[in-house]
Parts: structure tokens; sequence; C-alpha cells
């Protein structure tokens, strides 16, 4: 079965950076995209961007690019999400999510249990 | 660019039928492809809807999903509401034109 298991949760401060992780199982790693999406306390949900395992291209969400950067393991079968010049705004629950398609068609249909970053001095 | 408006929260007794829209603000609804994920309180999201109208394999017949082109809405049916059904649903589609996903503001339904 599908698994997408996330890294622990993170506290860190202004200006800092983090980096998470998601590894994949049940499936071949490199035949399907995936997503970072994220969601603040008590808000929706929000898209960051996509990285294609297979040859690691991505593609970012506007609103993070220049601060977000995604890279993917295939050893190993891990996508990661480095996201720098933390704000306490990037305060929330952090998702990889599957891309449903062989290709990419920005629809998920496997998500991780998602990782918490609170961003605080 | 465009936006996808849910109504904040519906509610409905157990049993009955509840319908959840999801109106694009420009452009045709048909143009890209609808989902819609269902997350209960502390989950992770999971699909009940993909491709405006298919069921992922799991998911009861109870729920559906359909687009309007005169309204340019996308609609969640739940027929049979159980309790289980309470949690929020967030549609979601795609902008081709600067390759962004979209998300509704998400719903909240109450099954009281």
């Amino acid at each position: 079965q599908v698994r997408l298991v996330q890294s622990g949760a993170e506290v860190k401060k202004p200006g800092a950076s983090v980096k998470l992780s998601c590894k994949a199982s049940g499936y071949t790693f490199t035949r399907y995209h995936m997503h970072w999406v994220r969601q603040a306390p008590g808000q929706g949900l929000e898209w960051m961007g996509i990285i294609n395992p297979s040859g690691g291209s991505t593609s970012y969400a506007q609103k993070f690019q220049g601060r977000v950067t995604m890279t993917r393991d295939t050893s190993t079968s891990t996508v990661y999400m480095d996201l720098s010049s933390l704000k306490s705004e990037d305060t929330a629950v952090y998702y990889c999510a599957r891309d449903s398609g062989g290709g990419a068609v920005f629809a998920f249909d496997f998500w991780g249990q998602g990782t918490m970053v609170t961003v605080s001095s | 660019n465009f936006m996808l408006t849910q109504p904040h929260s519906v509610s409905e007794s157990p049993g009955k039928t509840v319908t959840i829209s999801c109106t694009r603000s420009s452009g045709s609804i048909a143009s890209n492809y609808v989902q819609w994920y269902q997350q209960r309180p502390d989950s992770s999201p999971t699909t009940v809807i993909y491709e405006d109208n298919q069921r992922p394999s799991g998911v009861p017949d109870r729920f559906s999903g359909s687009i309007d082109s005169s309204s340019n809405s996308a609609s969640l049916t739940i027929s049979g509401l159980k309790t289980e059904d309470e949690a929020d649903y967030y549609c979601q589609s795609y902008d081709s034109s600067n390759q962004d996903v979209v998300f509704g503001g998400g719903t909240k339904l109450t099954v009281l």
C-alpha cells in the first residue's frame, strides 16, 4: 500500500531554515510527481510546489519562489522541502501529497501525515 | 488567475443529503478537473472525488461530484449523511495559465 511518512515536528526561530522529508513506499517512486501543501492553524490548504522524482525538475508557487527548494533522493525514495527565511506566518502543518497522474495532473491521491513547523522567537 | 469559493459551513441531519458548492471566479469550470478532499479534525486530507465526478476505491457511493457550466461551479453531494462525514471539505483545481494549484477555502460540514 502507498505510504508517505514525513519527518517530525520542528521549532525554528525567525530567519532560520527548515528542511522536511517525506519517505515514500508501496509504489515506484519515480513514476509519480510529489507536491508540498501547507495549512496554517485554523486555515485552509495552500499549494507550495511540485517535484518530479524522476528527473528532479521542480515548479514552485510564485509566493514561495526564492525561498523554497524541493529535492529528492531516489536511493531512499525520499523527497525534501527546504524553506528559508522563516517568518511567524510560516507556522503551519506541511504535507507532502502524491500527484494522482502518471504525468503531473496537479491533483492528489495520497497524503503524508503532516509535519508541524512552528516559527517563534 | 481564478478563485474557488465555497460556503464557510453547512449543516444537516443524519440520513439527509447535503450539497457543497465550489464556484470558479473566472474561466470555465470545465477547463480543468475539480477534486474534493475530506479532512477530519487532526487528520490529513483524503480524496473523496477526483476528475469532477470519479470516486476513489473505498469511498462510498454516497459521495458524488458534478460540475455545472451554467453556474460555473462544481458540487459535492453526500447522501445518507453519517456522523462520520462531519469534516472540512475542500475543492481543488489547476490553473494551467500560471501553473498554480487552487484550493477553495473549505466548508465545514456539521452533521447534527
